[in-house]
């Protein structure tokens, strides 16, 4: 158990539609990462937020959108949703040490989105 | 931009013999190396790291992996597969400890009895 958690595990949906995935970070862990894992593109940086601003932006679509709430958890919200947006979601946190270094990132177990 | 390649999208070994898993990497800096594990149904869990130091490494599971600059390489290895070693493995590299993790397309390992 990595100390993050994610909900739902599974969601199904219909194209066209909006879900929102949520991650609650380690306890400490001031980042979060969300990644998105398909068989096409494998596994694939999608939005980084530290301490509630967003720090870095990888290949997400603009349909994707993320916040990360006083608390520290974040969600993952998904809109108009297409068939190619069927994937595994997983959110990472780190505690991101202050003078750089070689943070781990412990990842949630994902959430598996399936849209028909 | 920093990227990593994976050797073998799927290997195969036999119980108890060595399992070698490749992976090289490319940066314009010295970068931050990792290696995760992927049971089926379940997140990522780290195995080992590179960062400063040491350039052999060792990990949960009787794991090691060897960061070889000259080669940009940092293949990860265990002298004995065990079945409960079947997953799929995936190496990352990233230039900070704070940055996004950039992940090769993984290894399907598989171990036969």
């Amino acid at each position: 158990d990595s100390g993050v958690t994610q909900t739902p595990k599974h969601l199904i949906t219909a194209t066209g539609q909006r879900v929102t995935l949520r991650c609650s970070p380690r306890s400490g862990d001031l980042s979060v990462y969300w990644y998105q894992q398909s068989l096409d593109q494998g596994l694939q940086f999608l939005i980084q937020y530290y301490n509630g601003e967003e720090r870095a932006k990888g290949n997400i679509l603009e349909r994707f959108s993320a916040q990360q709430f006083p608390d520290l958890h974040s969600e993952l919200n998904l809109s108009s949703l297409e068939l190619g947006d069927s994937a595994l979601y997983f959110c990472a946190s780190s505690v991101d040490l202050p003078f750089g270094g070689a943070d781990t990132q412990y990842f949630g177990p994902g959430t598996r989105l399936t849209v028909l | 931009a920093q990227s990593v390649t994976q050797l073998g999208s799927h290997v195969s070994v036999s119980e108890g013999a060595l399992v070698l898993l490749r992976c090289n990497y490319s940066s314009s800096v010295p970068p931050y190396l990792f290696w995760y594990v992927q049971y089926p149904n379940q997140g990522l869990q780290l195995l080992l790291k590179y960062t400063t130091g040491a350039t052999l490494v060792k990990g949960i599971n009787g794991f090691e992996a060897e960061f070889k600059k000259s080669e940009t390489s940092f293949h990860l290895t265990k002298p004995s597969a065990h079945m409960s070693d079947a997953a799929e493995y995936f190496c990352a590299v990233t230039l900070s400890g704070n940055t996004p993790l950039v992940f090769g397309k993984g290894t399907r390992l598989s171990v036969i009895a």
